[in-house]
């Protein structure tokens, strides 16, 4: 079945440290790609999506690229800042309806 | 412009006693919604999602039970709790080319 597998944490940087957070899927079709974010005691926000192979979702400095050939969906942020930590969920969904997500990865970002 | 509560935004239960958490979505007319459970540390889980007034599919089995008595009004119960239903349970709805919407999120610890 559809499933996505993300990098464990907790994953701790410096602050203005560059972030990789792993994230490869397995469907059939041609899913839709999404990251959320899930700050302390809160609940989930997208933070950003892409819907077709080699497109990149993009916010708040977060990126992402959707790589069919590697069946990848991988966050990178340049530059971390404390306000950043947070719990990462790397999603898909082929029809907007039901989502499978992962673990989820939790980002320390230390001052 | 669409909104989705939840409430209560925490909850202590003792085993056995019954449990209701609501969920209502504003601004938009016949979503699909949806329960996710995540346990401590891990990921989120699926439970319940609805298409429609009374249409409602369940993903695992266990204590818990959905129902949608009105359009944008989903409700998860449980007649007796038990400790392993503790949590952190999200609602969410979906938008077609947009994905998932959460609610603030209802933690609940059974003691």
């Amino acid at each position: 079945g559809d499933s996505v597998t993300q990098m464990e944490g907790p994953v701790t940087l410096s602050e203005e440290a560059f972030l990789t957070i792993n994230c490869t899927y397995t469907a059939t079709g041609y899913p839709s790609l999404f990251w959320y974010v899930q700050y302390p005691g809160e609940g989930l926000q997208l933070l950003l999506k892409a819907t077709k192979a080699d497109d990149k979702g993009s916010n708040k400095g977060f990126e992402a690229t959707y790589r069919k050939e590697t069946t990848s969906f991988h966050l990178e942020k340049g530059s971390v800042q404390v306000s950043d930590s947070a719990v990462y969920f790397c999603a898909l969904s082929k029809n907007f309806n039901k989502f499978y997500f992962g673990s989820g990865t939790k980002l320390n970002v230390k001052p | 412009s669409q909104t989705i509560h939840q409430w209560p935004a925490t909850l202590v239960q003792p085993v056995g006693s019954p449990l209701s958490l609501e969920c209502t979505v504003e601004g938009t007319s016949n979503p699909n919604l949806y329960w996710y459970r995540q346990a401590a540390g891990r990921g989120l889980q699926l439970l319940f999602y609805s298409v429609g007034i009374g249409q409602i599919s369940s993903e695992v089995p266990q204590n818990l039970s959905a129902s949608r008595p009105q359009d944008r009004q989903f409700i998860l119960s449980s007649k007796k709790l038990l400790l392993s239903d503790s949590g952190f349970y999200l609602c969410a709805w979906s938008q077609p080319n947009y994905g998932y919407t959460f609610g603030s999120g209802t933690r609940l610890t059974v003691v």
